[in-house]
C-alpha cells in the first residue's frame, strides 16, 4: 500500500518568513496529492490540492509543487501570518478510470508555529 | 452550516459497551469516508460508501467494527466490545463524483472524539 513521509515533525518561523513542508510518496500509481490544515480540536481543512499532471498550483500565499520522478511534492506558505499556526498534513491517493478512488494516506503531520 | 456534521462530538464509555456514530455528509455529496485519528498522527482510512455500497475496507476495521449508509445519505459507524486501543478522533469526510477522473476531493467533518476507560 501507499506510505507518506512527511518532514519536518515540527517548524517554527517568524512571522512575515515563509514556510516549506516536504513529503515523499512511495507508490507511483498516486495521482492526487492534497494538503490539510488541522487547528485543535477541528477537523483537517482542505487548502489546496495537486494532481499529478500538474508540476505547480498557487493560490495567495499557498503553493504546492509536485515532482512525479522523485515521487516528492511540498507545501510553501509565503508571509507567513499568527492564524497560520496549525498542523498541516499532506495525502495521496490514487483516481481510477472508472471513477473509484483509494481512501487517502496521510502523512503524520507538521506543527507549524508562527513566533509573532 | 452546510458542511460535513458528526455526532455526538465527544463520547465516554467503559471498556466493553457498544458506541455508535453518526456523520451527515455534505448535501449531494456521494462519497462518504470514514478515518480514524490517535494523538499526534494523522488520519488512517477505515471505510469508504459511495451511495449506499461500502466499496473498500481497511485492514484496521476490525470485526468489532459495521458502518453502514442505508439510504445513501447519513452514515453511522458502531464498535461493539470496545477497547481502550479504540480510544480515537473517529473523522467522517464527504466528497462527490463530477467527472470520471475528476480528483476525488474530500470534506472533513469536526470528528467524534471517543474515550474508552
Amino acid at each position: 500500500g501507499e506510505n507518506v513521509e512527511q518532514h519536518p515533525s515540527t517548524l517554527s518561523v517568524q512571522e512575515g518568513d515563509s514556510a516549506v513542508i516536504k513529503c515523499t510518496y512511495s507508490d507511483s500509481a498516486s495521482n492526487y496529492f492534497p494538503w490539510y490544515k488541522q487547528e485543535l480540536g477541528k477537523g483537517p481543512q482542505l487548502i489546496i490540492d495537486i494532481r499529478s499532471n500538474v508540476g505547480e498550483k498557487k493560490d495567495q500565499r499557498i503553493a504546492v509543487t509536485l515532482n512525479k520522478t522523485a515521487k516528492h511534492f511540498s507545501l510553501h506558505i509565503t508571509e507567513t501570518q499568527p492564524e497560520d499556526s496549525a498542523v498541516y498534513f499532506c495525502a495521496a491517493s490514487r483516481t481510477y478510470s472508472g471513477g473509484g478512488a483509494d481512501g487517502l494516506t496521510f502523512g503524520k503531520g507538521t506543527h507549524l508555529i508562527i513566533q509573532p | 452550516d452546510t458542511g460535513v456534521s458528526q455526532n455526538p462530538r465527544h463520547k465516554i464509555t467503559k471498556r466493553g459497551q457498544n458506541v455508535t456514530f453518526r456523520c451527515d455528509p455534505i448535501s449531494e455529496h456521494n462519497r462518504l469516508y470514514w478515518y480514524r485519528q490517535t494523538l499526534g498522527q494523522g488520519p488512517e482510512f477505515l471505510t469508504y460508501f459511495q451511495n449506499e455500497a461500502q466499496l473498500e475496507k481497511s485492514r484496521l476495521l476490525s470485526d468489532r467494527f459495521s458502518a453502514e449508509r442505508p439510504k445513501g445519505s447519513f452514515s453511522t459507524l458502531e464498535i461493539q466490545r470496545t477497547e481502550q486501543g479504540d480510544s480515537a478522533m473517529y473523522l467522517c469526510a464527504s466528497s462527490v463524483l463530477r467527472e470520471i477522473w475528476s480528483p476525488d476531493t474530500q470534506y472533513f467533518g469536526p470528528g467524534t472524539r471517543l474515550t474508552v476507560l
